[in-house]
Formats: structure tokens, C-alpha cells, sequence
């Protein structure tokens, strides 16, 4: 089983660019999470979706979008990248409810904005 | 105050001692509470559950948690160098809840042959 899949792996933007992060998993989990990793921040939660049709924002949403486009697919969009949004980011999934902190991650996205 | 605090360590410990990796957290209704490994340049990867006051042990690994004192630790019996990698801390609501888990900046544990 793939698990969980991202793409791209590796992307380089210039300010003001736009891109889509793509992320399956094929594991029938109801709910998907996108998070942001910075050194010394830890894993911070961007948005997340508890199922299909539904999403809410985390601790950091500002400068991006997310659609859920069916139970196996979230993505996450950068409308006009700033410098500020290069990190790592991390599409997770869990079956929830009941276990919800369960969570298997994706293999990352390594993103810079110059 | 942040909600999930750790140490970032490094932590070394010699090959074969026991590694203590330590967690606090803020929020007292806080019900779920769950370890990750995670080696550099890769994914975190879920090693621990524990929901309910006391040790909870796994081969090699046992979490122990005391909600009274907001406090949660791993322990790593018989450390290996393959042990090396940061082991972060998650903490989140009671199952079925909000599903949202707060992560600790995690502990960077060296294990030296």
C-alpha cells in the first residue's frame, strides 16, 4: 500500500507565484491534515478536513486554500508565495473520530520561496 | 505559554542505556497523547498511544502519563543507534472530538554506539 502520497516532492517558487500541493492517501480515512514543519516550531496545522465536503482551518491558514476533493484527495494551494511560507509540509490522514491524534504522514514537500 | 513543551536536546545516551524523553503540556482537558518518531528528512511515524493515567509498554517502549501533573515521557529500553532520530510529543482532545493535535517541538535523541 502507498499510504499516503504528496506531490511534488521538491518545489522552487519565486514571490508572488502560485502552486498546488496534491496529496492521496488509500487508506479510507475520513479525515486529512495539512501542516507546515519549521525548525523550532515544531509541526503547526494549516487546515484539515474531518471528512469529505468539510474543511476548517488550523493554527496557521493565512496565505492558503485547500480543497477536499474526495475522501482520498486534499490539496493545498499558495495563491501568491512569500518567502515566509518556505518549509516543509506534511499531508497527514486518520480514521477518526475516536483516533484522531493517530495520524500517518505523508513523505513531505520541500518548498522554497524566493 | 506553548500548549506541548519538550527539550530539544540533543539527548545522548550511551548504546544499551535507557533514553527518558520527557513532555508537559498546557491544556488540562487534553484526553489522547501520542509519540512520534522521526528521522531526518523523513515523515513523522506514530510509535505510541496512550489515553489513560499509568505505563503503556511496547517492546522496547513504554509512555507513562500523569494527567495530574500534565506530564508525559517515553521511555527506550536497551537504546540502539537506530533509536537516534527526534521523537516528537503530541497531545490532542478526547476521541471523537475536535480532531485537532497539538505537536512539542520534539527531542533529538542520539544513541552512541
Amino acid at each position: 500500500n502507498a499510504g499516503v502520497t504528496q506531490t511534488p516532492k521538491f518545489q522552487v517558487l519565486k514571490t508572488g507565484q502560485s502552486m498546488t500541493l496534491q496529496c492521496a492517501q488509500d487508506m479510507n480515512h475520513n479525515s486529512m491534515y495539512w501542516y507546515r514543519q519549521d525548525p523550532g516550531m515544531g509541526l503547526r496545522l494549516i487546515y484539515y478536513s474531518a471528512s469529505e465536503g468539510t474543511t476548517d482551518k488550523g493554527e496557521v491558514p493565512n496565505g492558503y486554500n485547500v480543497s477536499r476533493l474526495n475522501k482520498r484527495e486534499f490539496s493545498l494551494r499558495l495563491e501568491s508565495a512569500a518567502p515566509s511560507q518556505t518549509s516543509v509540509y506534511f499531508c497527514a490522514s486518520s480514521d477518526g473520530p475516536g483516533v484522531t491524534g493517530e495520524l500517518f504522514f505523508g513523505e513531505g514537500s520541500r518548498l522554497t520561496v524566493l | 505559554q506553548k500548549e506541548v513543551e519538550q527539550n530539544s536536546g540533543p539527548l545522548s545516551v550511551p548504546e544499551g542505556a535507557i533514553a527518558s524523553l520527557n513532555c508537559t503540556y498546557s491544556d488540562r482537558g487534553s484526553q489522547s497523547f501520542f509519540w512520534y518518531r522521526q528521522y531526518s528528512g523523513k515523515s513523522p511515524e506514530l510509535i505510541m498511544s496512550i489515553y489513560s493515567n499509568g505505563d503503556k509498554e511496547d517492546g522496547r517502549f513504554t509512555a507513562q502519563l500523569n494527567k495530574a501533573s500534565q506530564y508525559v515521557s517515553l521511555l527506550i529500553r536497551d537504546s540502539q543507534p537506530s533509536d537516534s532520530a527526534t521523537y516528537l510529543c503530541a497531545v490532542g482532545p478526547r476521541r471523537g472530538g475536535y480532531q485537532k493535535v497539538t505537536f512539542g517541538i520534539g527531542t533529538k535523541l542520539q544513541v552512541i554506539p
